[in-house]
């Protein structure tokens, strides 16, 4: 399995809602990573998860909460989003130390409403 | 910090000619680049990428880039190019000395005219 699956692949929801982001990797990769990407603008990268454990936090808002329960799994947490937070959510997956490229999921397109 | 740069927002060519997408690296110490694809609304695909070893590096769908230490150019190039190509194109360095983050240019979105 060389994939990386996101879900959903689209979601709206409003400003008060609590919605989460699913991705699910089976490389055996033990790096995942959440990245932002606004339309035909370069992903931003957000969270770096190496080893189930949060290793990078590029100042993200806290009304984005990450969660990696397992090797496999990674989460985004969404609570009181803006507007503004509307974007494609790109999951990636690698190995932590290796100098080799990402595995990237197809994206959750995120509206908030 | 690692940084990859494309100076081309985009670039027309039309079906069959020869195309580049153009990315210069600033990176302290060796360099490891790669290129993605980006179709609408969709992830990126890997293409290929440059760690070591010959300046030619051939990739997924035609596509090579050549790595060019003087210049400090990694342009990705396809001899022969198809309506298919069109697509949002983005070059990235691995930034080794900062959480080996992955670190993306502003993109090239390339048409390709039949």
């Amino acid at each position: 399995d060389t994939e990386v699956t996101q879900t959903p692949k689209h979601l709206v929801m409003g400003m008060t809602n609590k919605k989460s982001l699913k991705c699910e990797q089976h490389m055996g990769h033990r790096a995942m990573y959440w990245y932002k990407q606004k339309a035909k603008k370069p992903p931003e990268l957000m969270f770096v998860y190496s080893y189930e454990k949060l290793s990078i936090n590029e100042s993200v808002p806290s009304r984005f909460s990450p969660e990696c329960p397992n090797s496999s799994l990674l989460n985004l947490h969404l609570h009181a989003l803006q507007p503004e937070d509307s974007a494609l959510y790109l999951c990636a997956s690698s190995q932590p130390d290796s100098l080799y490229g990402y595995t990237f999921g197809s994206g959750t397109r995120l509206t908030v409403v | 910090a690692q940084s990859v740069a494309q100076p081309e927002d985009q670039v027309n060519v039309a079906e069959g000619n020869p195309l580049t997408v153009k990315c210069t690296y600033s990176v302290s110490g060796n360099p490891y680049l790669f290129w993605y694809v980006q179709y609408p609304n969709r992830g990126l695909q890997f293409l290929l990428k440059y760690i070591t070893g010959d300046n030619l590096v051939k990739g997924s769908y035609g596509f090579e880039a050549e790595f060019n230490k003087s210049q400090t150019s990694f342009h990705l190039k396809k001899p022969s190019a198809l309506v298919s190509d069109s697509a949002l194109y983005f070059c990235a360095v691995r930034d080794m000395r900062n959480g080996n983050k992955l670190v993306f240019g502003a993109g090239t979105i390339l048409r390709v005219k039949s």
